[in-house]
């Protein structure tokens, strides 16, 4: 079954703590994607990959980071310095008709 | 900056109702349109996209969409809307952008709710 997994489906932090989110693809996908949505605001683009070992920060980049050590595999780290990481979380890989694949999302609850 | 709105951010049908999710973008040059779905519990998916061609595009579920390139707008629309259509629509933009990249924006998003 191909598709986006993302892993927690929650997650609770303490303020002031680093936290990874996971997000694996077997789409082959060259492209991916994190966004992060809130209600009455959308997505809004975090960081993106075009391809590996490459990415580029999106509208809402700090406080984020990311790798893309492998094709299938995009983690982002919520840092301290994120000044509201309460959200929910949505990562997506995208094909060659630019169409997008969304996984099922981790809600970040930071306390 | 490229930038995607959505007018009406909570519509309330009863069954059998037609259909109608406003959709505007600026963005001067080529664009891909997309519209997307969120059923509650479930993943966004895709509902339909337009690339080129035909202005009228037709997605799953009856729905459909009309690009109208003077107005910068992808409305969608559907004829008769049934209480499995309650979900939440992103309407979606994919452009140029620096660097040689694609970007695609997203709208706010309509929450539909159908009543039965």
């Amino acid at each position: 079954d191909g598709g986006i997994t993302q892993s927690p489906k929650y997650l609770f932090r303490k303020e002031g703590q680093n936290v990874t989110l996971s997000c694996e693809q077997n789409l082959n996908h060259d492209a991916m994607y994190w966004y992060r949505q809130d209600p009455g605001q959308g997505l809004r683009l975090i960081y993106y990959s075009q391809i590996v070992n490459d990415f580029q920060k999106g509208d809402i980049a700090e406080g984020y980071s990311v790798s893309r050590e492998k094709k299938e595999s995009f983690p982002l780290t919520v840092t301290s310095a994120q000044k509201n990481p309460t959200a929910f979380y949505l990562c997506a890989s995208r094909d060659s008709a630019y169409e997008q694949y969304f996984g099922p999302g981790t809600r970040l609850t930071v306390t | 900056a490229q930038s995607v709105s959505q007018h009406n951010h909570h519509v309330i049908l009863s069954e059998a109702a037609s259909l109608e999710l406003g959709c505007n973008y600026s963005y001067g040059g080529t664009v891909n349109l997309f519209w997307y779905v969120q059923y509650p519990g479930q993943h966004l998916q895709l509902l339909l996209k337009y690339f080129s061609g035909d202005p009228l595009v037709k997605g799953i579920k009856g729905f459909e969409a009309e690009f109208i390139k003077s107005k910068f707008s992808f409305n969608l629309r559907k004829p008769s809307v049934q209480w499995s259509d309650t979900a939440e629509y992103f309407c979606a933009v994919n452009a140029p952008w620096a660097g040689g990249y694609q970007k695609v924006t997203f709208g706010t998003g309509t929450k539909l709710q159908v009543i039965p």
